[in-house]
This record gives C-alpha cells, structure tokens and sequence, in this order.
C-alpha cells in the first residue's frame, strides 16, 4: 500500500540554523499538508499546499516557515533559523483531489514524522 | 468545524471488543466524522469515516447516531498493538481540502 514517507527521521540543530525537512507523498495525491507535535501536546495544523501555492495556514505558520514542491515528488517545509521552541515532531500528510462528496479521496494519510531538536 | 469530546483514557481486554464513544452535538449537516490513531507518537494513522450511515473496514466499525449527535468506533477484537490514542474529528470533506483539528483523543489501553 502506498505510504507518505518522511526524511529525516530525526534531525538536531542549534538555535538560529535553517532545518528543511522532506516528505515524498503518495504519488497521486495532489494536497499536501504539514502538522507539528510538541512533545505531550496536541497534533496542530501548519500548512496545506496545493497546485504549487499554499492553500491555508495557521497562526503558528509565521515568516520563518516556509513550503516547496521542488520537484515532482518531494515536498520540504523550510524552517529560517529555529527556535528551541520548534523542537517537535513535524508530520507531512497528502490526500488525492476528490470533487464533491467524500470519499477517501478527501482523507489525509500521514507519514511517520521527522523529530526535530533544537538545541 | 465541530468540537468533539471523548474521555480521556479506556481500557480493554485483549481479544474482547473496544467501544470508543465521542460526542459532536454541534456536527453540521455537511460534516463527516473521521477517527484516526496514533501509536506513540508516530504519525497519526486513518481508521474510518462516515457521514450518517454505519461503517465498517477491515479495521473497525463506526456507529453513528440517527440524530448525528454522537459515534462510537468498535473494534472487534482488540489486540495489544491498538494500544493507542485515538481521535474522533469532525470535518467538512467536501473541499479537497480541509484541516483536521486534532483534540486530545482517548487513550486506550489494551491489556493481555
């Protein structure tokens, strides 16, 4: 079965670096997503992209994140220069395009996540 | 999107079915609800969705209440690896997109 996958699996760094973390999502899916994890807390919504612009983003999605579709198989969120309170899990997940209704089409799939640490 | 409420933690015994009750009295007529796991802290995984009919996989069942108001997930015959967190959503899927709003979930513990 097809599975969004998520490189690195972990990835430490100091404060002030830039960190891009990379997903592959499922190869006909065209919505991508990002989510974040802090230890012990909530799975929250970061980003969603679509036909190459973002589609919605949350309060936490702030000038030092970024999104890219390089290619026509990764999609990476670039953090600028971390905080210690970045540190978490960052989870990728992408659904297909499903026009009307609701089938499985419109579910989001995660991959396994990156745990990011900033030192 | 609608809230969601489920308690916080359940046990069950291996083999024995896993009742996991949530309440979404304020679920929109286009709102479906989903419910995903999540296996110490791994991605978070999909189970089920339904909008008003009962649903079954080869995971689990989703009940849902005539009036919409509330839904339980069952799984048959629980094994030590549902242990996990399990989240009930409510959302509208009709967009292509919609973010999944993830609450605290039930834990559920699975005992031999």
């Amino acid at each position: 079965e097809p599975e969004v996958t998520q490189t690195p699996s972990h990835q430490v760094t100091q404060m002030g670096q830039e960190v891009i973390l990379r997903c592959v999502p499922i190869s006909n899916h065209l919505y991508f997503y990002w989510y974040r994890q802090i230890l012990g807390q909530k799975v929250e919504f970061l980003v969603s992209f679509y036909n190459n612009e973002i589609s919605e983003k949350s309060e936490i999605f702030d000038d030092q994140f970024s999104v890219e579709r390089p290619d026509g198989s990764n999609f990476t969120l670039k953090i600028r220069s971390t905080k210690l309170e970045d540190s978490a899990m960052y989870f990728c997940a992408s659904s297909e395009v499903v026009s009307g209704g609701a089938g499985k089409g419109n579910t989001q799939y995660f991959g396994p996540g990156t745990r990011l640490t900033v030192l | 999107d609608a809230k969601t409420t489920q308690p916080t933690s359940m046990d069950c015994a291996e083999g024995r079915a896993a009742n996991l009750p949530c309440n979404h009295s304020t679920i929109s007529g286009n709102e479906y609800v989903y419910w995903y796991r999540q296996i110490h802290s791994q991605g978070p995984q999909y189970i089920i969705h339904g909008l008003k009919n009962n649903e079954t996989n080869e995971m689990a069942s989703l009940i849902i209440t005539e009036d919409r108001k509330s839904s339980t997930l069952i799984l048959p015959h629980a094994t030590l690896r549902d242990t996990a967190v399990y989240y009930c959503i409510v959302r509208v899927a009709a967009s292509g997109y919609s973010t999944l709003t993830f609450g605290k979930g039930t834990m559920l513990l699975v005992s031999p």
